[in-house]
């Protein structure tokens, strides 16, 4: 059975100090791995695509990188606005190809 | 590109209540999915469409759930004689192909509904 999780679940940090955020995978082989952030009262949106270790992608402070067991969403400098909730999901090749298995996601508070 | 429309925001009901939900796709895709959410967790997959032909339900989706995609745009979520532990939020994604990697999916705002 594919297994997200993510570390840690909540994250404080002051503004301008960088950080990062953990998602660990187990899945038969993975087709592709997906970060989503979401805030309060909305729904995931969508961020990143990554599709084999070694893989990394940026959208302004936020750097996603993927090994072969895990992915980290780096966050370098961030404001007050990128506080909410980090999820991360996989999508398998084998199976359950249809759907997405996200973790419990790490909810990140940025403080001024 | 208008994005993902549920309706409604928010439903509160009675425990044995019949509730029903609304969701309006991104036009050009083709495929429709239902999640629920709890408190502190990740979505978890419940069913999903292609078209209007429903092609994989998830075992948490028991015998009072009912989804639909009549003509294969809109769909609907019927819970029938709802429970305290069906309090969650309803979510509706949509993409186009099986393939989220050429075809993210994109997510609706959420029903949250609330039984008493």
């Amino acid at each position: 059975e594919d297994q997200v999780t993510q570390s840690p679940e909540a994250l404080r940090l002051q503004e301008g100090e960088s950080s990062s955020l953990n998602c660990s995978y187990t899945v038969s082989g993975l087709r592709g791995l997906f970060w989503y952030r979401q805030d309060p009262g909305k729904g995931p949106e969508f961020l990143f695509t990554l599709y084999s270790a070694g893989e990394e992608k940026e959208k302004e402070r936020l750097k996603a990188t993927l090994t072969k067991k895990e992915s980290f969403l780096h966050i370098t400098a961030p404001k007050p606005e990128d506080s909410a909730t980090y999820l991360c999901a996989v999508q398998a090749i084998s199976g359950s190809a249809r759907q997405l298995t996200f973790g419990s996601g790490t909810q990140l508070t940025v403080l001024p | 590109d208008t994005g993902v429309s549920q309706d409604p925001r928010h439903k509160i009901t009675k425990r044995g209540q019949n509730v029903t939900f609304r969701c309006d796709p991104i036009s050009e895709h083709n495929r429709l999915y239902w999640y629920r959410q709890t408190l502190g967790q990740g979505p978890e997959f419940l069913t999903y469409f292609q078209n209007e032909a429903q092609l994989e339900k998830s075992r948490l989706l028991s015998d009072r759930f009912s989804a639909e995609r009549p003509k294969g745009s809109f769909s609907t979520l019927e819970i029938q004689r709802t429970e305290q532990g069906d309090s969650a939020m309803y979510l509706c994604a949509s993409s186009f192909g099986t393939d989220f990697t050429n075809s993210p999916l994109h997510f609706g705002n959420g029903t949250r509904l609330t039984v008493t």
